[in-house]
């Protein structure tokens, strides 16, 4: 049961232009979102989160916007860099201690 | 800056055996998890630890595998009698406390090719 959904494998923007990366989960307990991010070889690394009780946060050159009646949730990436071009995954958790991750999302940055 | 640790980076191994894949968690975390990546594949939930027993499992974390904490600072994933199947990347993640709200951190991985 993929109780997270990130519907894009892949993403291509241009160098400067907004990234936006899309995820949709299911589970209306989940209350603490995450974005992290992953590149070759290594651990998923924290980006970004959100709890439940808001619908934006922003951090520098990322903002992470939640809309809980549509389970929505959305990375925004400007400007975009070469250096954000990794897999990004988000994953979500409620009362439990398990995070539920999607599949992520293959962003590439073009220069 | 504190950091996941895991050891090795890459295991192989024959079909059958028995490995033991090692994490040093960030050192004043309580909570402990091992997530597993089968390649092109989600990352996925295998086990919580907490307070010298398990919190939760998944349904992939079977007899066949098992968790330690053993001197206060290593936390080990033990996979009995390994398949193919279990070829994978596995992470382990930490996090300071309890709750929702607190961020999990992971470890690089290990690589494990079951041959």
């Amino acid at each position: 049961d993929q109780q997270v959904k990130q519907n894009s494998p892949s993403l291509s923007v241009q160098e400067g232009r907004i990234s936006i990366l899309n995820c949709d989960y299911t589970n209306s307990m989940f209350d603490y979102f995450l974005w992290y991010k992953k590149y070759p070889a290594e651990g998923p690394t924290f980006l970004i989160s959100i709890s439940s009780i808001k619908d934006k946060n922003e951090d520098g050159r990322f903002t992470v916007f939640l809309n809980k009646s549509a389970k929505h949730l959305s990375l925004h990436i400007v400007p975009s860099q070469p250096g954000d071009s990794a897999v990004y995954f988000c994953a979500a958790s409620g009362a439990g201690n398990q995070f539920y991750f999607g599949t992520g999302t293959s962003l590439t940055v073009i220069p | 800056e504190p950091e996941v640790t895991q050891t090795p980076s890459h295991q192989v191994t024959q079909m059958g055996q028995e490995v033991i894949l090692r994490c040093v968690p960030i050192s004043n975390h309580l909570y402990f998890y091992w997530y597993r990546q089968i390649l092109g594949q989600k990352v996925e939930f295998l086990v919580s630890f907490y307070n010298n027993e398990i919190s939760e499992k998944s349904e992939i974390f079977d007899d066949q595998f098992s968790v330690e904490r053993p001197d206060g600072s290593n936390f080990t994933l033990k996979i009995r009698s390994t398949k193919l199947e279990d070829s994978a990347m596995y992470f382990c993640a930490s996090r300071e406390r309890g709750g929702t709200a607190d961020t999990q951190y992971f470890g690089p991985g290990t690589r494990l090719t079951v041959l």
